[in-house]
């Protein structure tokens, strides 16, 4: 059974600062997929992982896989407030068409 | 973004009665995908459609139903609800299977069983 755990769940984090956040999952998953959600509002694609060692960068935000290591990250580089949200991963279920998430990081960056 | 609505946006009901939530795509995506969202839990799939007629449990699928008569449309029912079933349900959509390419997500239900 796959399983995706994200840490930390809670993040406060000064403006300028750089911070990571990191995905475990339990079993084999070769995609792997970041989305942002604000407060009350949906969730919006940020990055989709699709092979080992696969790196994507926006902005601020960069993300990587490690298939191997069963890990994904999340990196902030010099964070700003409209960063605020909450993050999740999700992994996909071999031969599925079904992701499994992560319990999600909300992240608050202060000025 | 993505032509996904769902309705209605925020409903309350009480335990034991029936609850259809509906979720109207216009990207004519095959896929579509029903979850709800609990603090804690991250998102978890409930049932999925991978086309018309065509659907399947995901990992909290108990207490849930789900029909898809067109390509737009995918509708979660719950049969009886209950406290438990308080929720935001999400649904999403994807043109290829989850591996190849990202969901799209709806803008939510908020669901209060009383």
């Amino acid at each position: 059974e796959l399983k995706v755990e994200q840490n930390p769940l809670f993040l406060s984090m000064q403006e300028g600062k750089n911070y990571t956040i990191y995905c475990n999952y339990s079993t084999t998953s070769d995609r792997l997929y970041w989305y942002r959600q604000d407060p009350g509002k949906s969730l919006e694609s940020l990055f989709v992982l699709l092979s080992n060692g696969a790196v994507k960068q926006e902005g601020r935000l960069m993300a990587s896989l490690d298939t191997k290591a069963r890990l994904s990250t999340l990196h902030i580089t010099a964070a700003v407030h409209d960063l605020s949200a909450t993050y999740f991963c999700a992994a996909i279920i071999q031969g599925a068409q079904k992701l499994v998430f992560g319990q999600g990081t909300r992240l608050t960056i202060n000025p | 973004d993505a032509g996904i609505t769902q309705s209605p946006r925020h409903k309350v009901t009480e335990t034991g009665t029936p609850v259809t939530l509906r979720c109207h795509q216009t990207e004519n995506h095959r896929y579509m995908y029903w979850y709800r969202q609990d603090p804690g839990h991250g998102l978890r799939l409930i049932h999925y459609s991978y086309g018309v007629k065509d659907t399947d449990k995901g990992e909290v699928s108990d207490g849930y139903s789900v029909s898809r008569s067109k390509t737009e449309d995918f509708l979660l029912t719950l049969e009886s609800a209950t406290s438990s079933q308080t929720s935001v349900y999400f649904c999403a959509i994807s043109s290829l299977p989850g591996a190849q390419e990202t969901q799209y997500f709806g803008p939510g239900t908020r669901l209060l069983v009383l």
